[in-house]
């Protein structure tokens, strides 16, 4: 169901940048990317989106190449709190949901 | 900031026994989900609620399966005959509606014995 895909695991060094990649190469033009996050088993946190543009929020930022086939969301200094598993999720038009694939597990090293 | 809430955090019933989960959304927002997690798996869409009635619901949200708003405010999922496999955290979830994010809840733990 999930129509984006994201390496399994990564790794940053904090107060590094942590730049994670999702493609989405069937994208349609009216469908957003959206970021979230899971930390342990909690619910999954709201981080970014974005339609076509650059953006940019206290979290992080996201970068949407100008071919909407692939997004970075870029976490300028990642903190031991940021480790994660963090998920891209392109919302469909279908309905209102949406689906979650397996995401990236960051892990933040000291 | 406003939340999502949702109770019990954490919730143990025997097998075929009736289970109500429930969910306080963000006031005003429109549309209404639930989602479930089984440990060590993936998160997956159950059902989607907007005025007043289903507008999409999975494979997983089969007959045993409910959703109601009662009040104006609660949102509530029951799970009519629970049995070993629906053990898993069920996470709540409102949006404001098309292209707006969806703000989750902290979950309900089900175990089912």
């Amino acid at each position: 169901d999930a129509k984006t895909t994201q390496p399994p695991s990564m790794d940053c060094a904090e107060g590094r940048a942590a730049n994670l990649p999702c493609n989405h190469s069937t994208i349609s033009g009216n469908e957003y990317v959206y970021w979230y996050r899971q930390i342990h088993s909690q619910g999954p946190q709201y981080i970014i989106h974005g339609l076509k543009n650059n953006e940019t929020n206290e979290m992080a930022s996201l970068i949407i190449t100008e071919d909407r086939k692939s997004s970075t969301l870029i976490l300028p200094h990642a903190t031991l709190r940021d480790t994660a598993v963090y998920y891209c999720i392109v919302r469909l038009r279908r309905g209102n949901q949406f689906y979650f694939g397996t995401g990236t597990s960051l892990t933040v090293i000291p | 900031e406003p939340e999502v809430t949702q109770t019990p955090s954490h919730q143990v019933t025997q097998m075929g026994q009736e289970v109500i989960l429930r969910c306080v959304p963000i006031s005003n927002h429109l549309y209404f989900y639930w989602y479930r997690q089984i440990l060590g798996q993936k998160v997956e869409f159950l059902v989607s609620f907007y005025n007043n009635e289903i507008s999409e619901k999975s494979e997983i949200f089969d007959d045993q399966f409910s959703v109601e708003r009662p009040d104006g405010s609660n949102f509530t999922l029951k799970i009519r005959s629970t049995k070993l496999e629906d053990s898993a955290m069920y996470f709540c979830a409102s949006d404001r509606g098309l292209d707006s994010p969806l703000h989750f809840g902290n979950g309900t733990r089900l175990t089912v014995t």
